[in-house]
């Protein structure tokens, strides 16, 4: 089984619409991720949390939200779903050793479609 | 702000010969960088990390130089395969700040 899984894996819906992302991890990392894809833009940070009681914004936090319900759960929600937020989602993990080098291990992805 | 640059968006290489990927920032003093490939319709996969203080870091085909004056890293492949074709990342990372990524060279491998 994968180490890092996202479901769905493709989604399309209207705007308006309030959608979540969901990712499970089986790596007991403590880090997890949320990023999406953008053609030219390449990744781009979503939230992250450093364990389950710490959530940070990261670059491109407007119109998302996000929850950590366990260690190995992170989900990404979209309130109120907009055209501009078709992309490419990512959710990673990473476990931070002594030299804190922060490797990241991704998911596979979900596609999502906003009409 | 942070910027990253991966010079090539594509790039096409014989079979058999070097493939070179190169990495370049501004405004950052990064304390390690890092690779990643990704293949279509599919996450990145972690390659090669290198520190700041290290200037090369092999394994097996793979090469990976920094040079902080330059403020680049070059990624080669050597003797490239069909199989190789792929895009690929540079990630930097500052400190214990979030990894910042590039956008991406998509190397094509012609047999």
């Amino acid at each position: 089984d994968a180490d890092v899984t996202q479901t769905p894996r493709n989604r399309i819906t209207k705007t308006g619409k309030r959608i979540m992302l969901e990712c499970s991890q089986t790596k007991g990392h403590d880090r997890m991720y949320w990023y999406r894809q953008d053609p030219g833009l390449g990744l781009r940070l979503i939230y992250y949390s450093f364990d389950v009681k710490d959530i940070n914004k990261g670059e491109i936090s407007d119109g998302y939200s996000v929850s950590r319900q366990a260690q190995a759960k992170f989900s990404l929600s979209l309130e109120s779903a907009i055209p501009n937020q078709t992309a490419l989602y990512f959710c990673a993990t990473s476990d931070t050793t002594g030299d804190v080098t922060d490797t990241q291990y991704f998911g596979p992805g979900t596609r999502l479609t906003v009409l | 702000s942070q910027k990253i640059e991966q010079n090539s968006e594509a790039l096409n290489i014989q079979e058999g010969k070097t493939a070179t990927l190169t990495c370049n920032y501004t405004n950052y003093s990064p304390a390690y960088l890092q690779w990643y490939r990704q293949d279509p319709g599919r996450g990145p996969v972690f390659l090669l990390l290198i520190r700041e203080n290290e200037k090369e870091k092999r394994k097996e085909r793979l090469k990976v130089t920094f040079d902080t004056t330059l403020k680049q890293s070059l990624f080669h492949i050597t003797a490239s395969q069909p199989a190789d074709s792929a895009t690929y990342l540079c990630a930097l990372q500052t400190g214990a700040n979030n990894l910042f990524f590039g956008t991406g060279t998509r190397l094509t491998v012609i047999p």
